[in-house]
């Protein structure tokens, strides 16, 4: 199963409102996840199940999708949240989209 | 609290071989299936190998297929990756990750540099 994810990169402000999205190949029904991945870290779970927040993260971060389109959403943007996003499938194994990266504007 | 500490990156030529490892503790390891996943420098995340948690069900991507070998001791809490015929662009951090629906546990990574 292919993800594809848009945009690849993207210029934003703090207090933006921020979306990315994340089309499947075929149905996954709701097993997408959305990482959230700082240099020279592992990445970090932020929602899963498609758009249940894992807990801890803040509630800015919303998701939403069934089927084969996804999306992640972010509020408003805080200094610490740029980043680079991906998401994944887990159908038997994961596999990931191939990211987006969120630059300051 | 869930750990995954990865080990046996290093510098290797192409052609060579190199193991790594992966222990775990914070949750019953033979319970749950396995991952590899890696990320070369500069790039996304690219999923390697996965194991199931009674080693019964094996899968691997494409780019390493017939050279890497995934394996596991839940005697001793741990996850392997036997690399083979590494080439240069195996280069990448590997990460050992237990990926369920609702859970998601990753390593700090162990650099695997294949260069001459």
């Amino acid at each position: 199963i292919q993800l594809t994810q848009s945009p690849s990169s993207l210029s934003a402000s703090v207090g933006d409102r921020v979306t990315i999205t994340c089309r499947a190949s075929q149905g996954i029904s709701s097993y997408l996840a959305w990482y959230q991945q700082k240099p020279g870290k592992a990445p970090k779970l932020l929602i899963y199940a498609a758009s249940t927040l894992q807990s801890g993260v803040p509630s800015r971060f919303s998701g939403s999708g069934s089927g084969t389109d996804f999306t992640l959403t972010i509020s408003s943007l805080q200094p610490e949240d740029f980043a680079t996003y991906y998401c994944q499938q887990l159908n038997s194994y994961p596999t990931f989209g191939q990211g987006t990266r969120l630059e300051i504007k | 609290e869930v750990q995954l500490v990865e080990s046996g990156g290093g510098l290797v030529q192409p052609g060579g071989s190199l193991r790594l490892s992966c222990a775990a503790s914070g949750f019953t390891f033979s319970s749950y299936s396995m991952n590899w996943v890696r990320q070369a420098p500069g790039k996304g995340l690219e999923w390697v190998s996965y194991i199931s948690s009674s080693s019964s069900t094996i899968y691997y991507a494409d780019s390493v297929k017939g050279r890497f070998t995934i394996s596991r001791d839940n005697a001793k809490n741990s996850l392997y990756l036997q690399m083979n015929s590494l080439r240069d662009e195996d280069t990448a951090v590997y990460y050992c990750a237990r990926v369920l629906t609702t859970v998601s546990d990753w390593g700090q990574g162990t650099l695997v540099t294949v260069s001459s």
